[in-house]
C-alpha cells in the first residue's frame, strides 16, 4: 500500500521568507502523480502544484516550486517570499494512475500547518 | 465555473440516527470521491463513483454509503450513526484522464454526532 510522510506537523516562517515542507512516500508504482494541497481555516482544499512522476523537471507555480526525488522518494514543496495568506495547514498526496482513463484514490499525509509571522 | 458544492455546510445527528449529505461535482466531472478529515485519522478516503458506479471503496463499514446519479451529483449516506462519525467530509470531482488527474474539493460538510 502506498503511504505518505509528512515528518513536520508545525512550521514557521517569517513574512517574505523562504520554507521548505518535507514530504516522502513509498510506493512501487511507477507511474503516478504527487501533489501539495493547502487547507486554511475555511477548509476547502485548494490544489497548489503538481508533479507528474515520469516527469524529471520540478514543477513551478509561482512562488511554489517542488523538488522531486524519484529516487529517494521525496517530494518538498518551497514557498518563497511567503505571504500571511500562505498561513494553512498543507498536505502532500499521492495518486497512483492505473490507465489513460483510471484515477484512483488520493493518499494524504498528516499535514504541516504553517504559520507566517509578520 | 462554479465549483464543487456540498450541502449542508453543517449538521448535528443524534447517535443512532442516518445522515445524507449531497455534492454537485463541477460541470463536467463526471467522477466524484469522498474523503472523510478527522483529526486523529486524518484524510481518509471513502469511495468514489464514475458514471453511477462505485469503482473504488476505502475500508469504512458498510453504513457508510454513496451513490451517484445521472447528471453526475453524488450522495453518500450514513446509518445508525457513531460519535466517531464526527468529522468532515470533503467531496472532490475529477475529470479522468492521463492530464486531468487534479482533484477539486467542495468546502466540506461538518458532522456532529451527539
Amino acid at each position: 500500500a502506498q503511504t505518505v510522510t509528512q515528518s513536520q506537523p508545525e512550521m514557521s516562517v517569517q513574512e517574505a521568507e523562504t520554507v521548505t515542507l518535507s514530504c516522502t512516500y513509498d510506493t512501487s508504482e511507477s507511474d503516478y502523480y504527487l501533489f501539495w494541497y493547502k487547507q486554511p481555516p475555511s477548509r476547502q482544499m485548494i490544489l497548489v502544484i503538481r508533479q507528474e512522476a515520469y516527469k524529471q523537471q520540478n514543477a513551478t507555480e509561482n512562488r511554489f516550486s517542488v523538488n522531486f526525488q524519484k529516487a529517494a522518494k521525496s517530494f518538498s514543496l518551497k514557498i518563497s517570499d511567503s505571504q500571511l495568506g500562505d498561513a494553512a495547514m498543507y498536505f502532500c498526496a499521492y495518486r497512483r494512475l492505473i490507465s489513460n482513463f483510471g484515477n484512483e484514490k488520493l493518499t494524504f499525509g498528516t499535514g504541516t500547518r504553517l504559520t507566517i509571522i509578520p | 465555473k462554479a465549483g464543487v458544492t456540498q450541502t449542508p455546510r453543517y449538521l448535528i445527528k443524534t447517535r443512532g440516527q442516518q445522515v445524507t449529505l449531497s455534492c454537485s461535482p463541477i460541470s463536467g466531472h463526471r467522477s466524484v470521491s469522498w474523503y472523510q478529515q478527522t483529526p486523529g485519522q486524518g484524510l481518509q478516503f471513502l469511495f468514489e463513483y464514475f458514471s453511477e458506479t462505485q469503482r473504488n471503496k476505502g475500508n469504512f463499514p458498510g453504513r457508510f454509503s454513496g451513490r451517484q446519479f445521472s447528471n453526475s451529483r453524488s450522495e453518500m449516506n450514513v446509518s445508525t450513526l457513531e460519535l466517531g462519525d464526527s468529522a468532515l467530509y470533503l467531496c472532490a470531482s475529477s475529470l479522468l484522464g492521463r492530464r486531468n488527474t487534479e482533484a477539486f474539493f467542495g468546502q466540506g460538510t461538518r458532522l456532529t454526532v451527539v
